[in-house]
């Protein structure tokens, strides 16, 4: 059981626009900023979003990350074929002193 | 380029230990924190352990405190966990992750490949 909530999959066409969701409580997402990322199976996971909305050099102004109250979520527009992989949420946690993740939301492209 | 490669994962009996390395490269690593996270087979990732950049702090995850350390070795840019009494449940692949300079809220934003460790007897 994550301590960050995600639905487990999502699904979208090529060029829609699919969000996913993230929910925390007031010791995470609450009270510091949230990251996401990019895990195609079988590789590293990938920096996407940090700082609620940044964007590391190189990703996609496709992807775009908010946050508000003890929830988040990420955008992805102009769905693409590539976008298709697991996105997990993080959020420093005050409580445990330590990162919490979301469960993983599985996107695929129809 | 910045590189963070992981080794010492391999097959051990329940109640064994392990140790696994991480070297990094390609950035000044005595001034990182530094954090590894875990991937149970088909499963998401979980924080494991993070350490402080001059090793003064660490902390861990419920489930491997008191069974697991976490160190470094500046003068060599690498980091290390001691894991001992494993369980099945230990089973996962295990990342080290470069986190951020100040504090140890601030995203990883560089993961190794990650090596395997699986107990099982």
């Amino acid at each position: 059981q994550s301590v960050l909530t995600q639905p487990p999959s999502a699904s979208g066409t090529p060029g829609q626009r699919v969000t996913i969701s993230c929910s925390g409580s007031s010791s995470n997402i609450g009270d510091n900023t949230v990251a996401w990322y990019q895990q195609v199976p079988g590789t590293t996971p990938k920096l996407l979003i940090y700082r609620n909305n940044q964007r590391p050099s190189g990703v996609p102004d496709r992807f775009s990350g908010s946050k508000s109250g003890t929830s988040a979520s990420l955008a992805i527009s102009g769905l693409q074929s590539e976008d298709e992989s697991d996105y997990y949420c993080a959020a420093w946690d005050d409580s445990l002193y330590g990162w919490v993740f979301g469960g993983g939301t599985k996107l695929t492209v129809l | 380029e910045v590189l963070l490669v992981e080794s010492g994962g391999g097959l051990v009996q329940p109640g064994g230990s392990l140790r696994l390395s991480c070297a990094a490269s390609g950035f000044a690593f005595n001034k990182y924190w530094m954090t590894w996270v875990r991937q149970a087979p088909g499963k998401g990732l979980e924080w494991v352990a993070h350490i402080h950049p001059d090793g003064s702090e660490k902390s861990f995850v419920d489930s491997v405190k008191g069974r697991f350390t976490i160190s470094r070795d500046n003068s060599k840019s690498c980091l290390h966990l001691q894991m001992y009494s494993l369980r099945a449940e230990d089973t996962a692949k295990y990342y080290c992750a470069k986190g951020g300079i100040s504090t140890p809220w601030v995203a990883m934003d560089v993961w190794g490949t990650g090596t395997t460790v699986i107990v099982s007897s």
